[in-house]
């Protein structure tokens, strides 16, 4: 299957610091790709859609201006936190639709955002 | 919006047994139904999915069935083994591509 990757996959960051998540499709082009956050042993929340050239979709009770969303080319999204603190700790997972598999969606590998 | 439940959350087979998963969705608009299997520490990795106009399909030791009628469908994962342990989630959108609502997940635990 297609392959999406995600930088970093771990990261610490101080309280009040941003940290920014990137999200790559890596073989094919994606104009749609999703951000999720997943807390321990639950299930995978969408927080937003991520739409190349446009402004990311938010999904009700997700900060928009806390997390910044950018999809400024087809293979690559990012997702920035801003001023960061304790409780945005999570496991945060993209996702992006591949139109040649009819557009099945495929995951990144994760990745946990720790502040301290 | 669409909600999709998963049962059940926890379930324990014997190696070589078969394991059953099963969910509903309420958005009969629906027609794209996914499943993932996510380990530890890992991102969702896709394992088969199904469209509404296709009642089963098969890949080796793993199927889903769907009734549309019923708005539910269902994995089956034949001779399990120990490396089938896992959370396993489904999920549904209309269409392919488009957001995915998920169900709670089922963690499987396969004994050797």
């Amino acid at each position: 299957g297609a392959v999406v990757s995600q930088h970093p996959s771990r990261v610490i960051c101080k309280s009040g610091t941003s940290v920014k998540i990137e999200c790559r499709s890596l073989d094919f082009q994606a104009t749609t790709m999703f951000w999720y956050r997943q807390f321990p042993k639950k299930s995978l929340m969408l927080m937003a859609t991520s739409n190349e050239g446009s402004k990311a979709t938010y999904e009700q009770g997700v900060e928009k201006d806390k997390f910044l969303i950018n999809h400024a080319s087809l293979t690559l999204s990012t997702l920035t936190v801003t001023s960061a603190h304790p409780e945005d700790s999570s496991f945060y997972i993209c996702s992006a639709a591949e139109a040649l598999s009819g557009n099945t969606i495929y995951f990144g590998e994760g990745s946990w955002l720790t502040v301290v | 919006g669409e909600n999709v439940e998963q049962h059940p959350s926890t379930l324990s087979v014997q190696e070589g047994d078969s394991a059953v998963i099963k969910c509903t969705y309420s958005d009969s608009a629906s027609n794209y139904f996914p499943w993932y299997k996510q380990e530890l520490g890992k991102g969702p990795q896709l394992i088969i999915d199904i469209r509404s106009n296709v009642g089963e399909k098969k890949d080796q030791r793993i199927a889903v069935t769907l009734n549309k009628t019923a708005k539910h469908f269902s994995l089956h994962i034949t001779e399990t083994q120990p490396e089938d342990s896992a959370v396993y989630f489904c999920a549904a959108s209309k269409g392919a591509g488009n957001m995915l609502t998920f169900g709670g997940g089922t963690r499987l635990m396969v004994k050797p």
